[in-house]
């Protein structure tokens, strides 16, 4: 089954400096691939997604940059805030069958 | 307008009991998943149900079970509890013909298994 691995799992910045978060999954199948942000005592948000027919998608601080061929994604966000701590969590899937999440990247961001 | 309700938001239970925890989704969404979040194990898909069937299905022992009513809420079961299922349970729904991309999940339940 789809497996998805992500680093690293905890990442301090300086605020105003960039955070790079990486996942690799293990199915070339797999063609949606979202990522979350949890906050403490909340459930997961999507903060961005990505198909597998697109490379690189940005949304203002935030853009996720998507390489087939190594079965690896990226989230990148600019210009850190205080209120960029959270928790995130890559995932992938196939299609309409479930989302397999990575293990999480606690981030921190110094100010 | 309203989000994902899980009710209730924590709960103790003793070994060897049994649980329901409950979930209404947003308006018009129809389709729920569930999934248990541990710090070990990450976030772990349970079930999926879409009117009021379930589609899919995680690997997980027969003890959790669940189930969707025709207003679109649904409940999951655990019987038997065992310290183990201490964790997070949070549900997502989405609008059908969305799938992942309209996922909206709640706050979870906190289960706590003593």
């Amino acid at each position: 089954g789809e497996n998805v691995e992500q680093h690293p799992s905890t990442l301090s910045v300086q605020e105003g400096d960039s955070a790079v978060i990486k996942c690799t999954y293990s199915d070339s199948a797999s063609n949606y691939f979202p990522w979350y942000k949890q906050e403490l005592g909340k459930g997961p948000q999507l903060i961005i997604d990505i198909r597998s027919n697109v490379g690189e998608k940005k949304d203002q601080r935030i853009a996720v940059t998507l390489n087939k061929t190594a079965k690896h994604f990226s989230l990148h966000i600019t210009e850190t805030q205080p209120e960029d701590s959270a928790v995130y969590f890559c995932a992938a899937s196939m299609g309409g069958d479930k989302l397999v999440f990575g293990a999480g990247t606690i981030l921190r961001v110094k100010s | 307008k309203a989000g994902v309700t899980q009710t209730p938001r924590y709960l103790i239970k003793t070994r060897g009991q049994q649980v329901t925890l409950s979930c209404s989704p947003i308006s018009g969404h129809r389709s729920v998943s569930w999934y248990q979040q541990t710090p070990g194990q990450g976030l772990q898909f349970l079930f999926e149900y879409f009117s009021e069937t379930q589609r899919n299905k995680g690997n997980f022992p027969g003890r959790f079970s669940g189930r969707q009513f025709s207003n679109s809420r649904s409940e999951m079961n655990v019987s038997t509890l065992e310290l183990g299922d201490s964790a997070l349970y949070l549900c997502a729904s989405s609008f059908p013909g969305q799938g992942f991309a309209g996922y909206t999940f709640g706050s979870g339940t906190r289960l706590t298994v003593v």
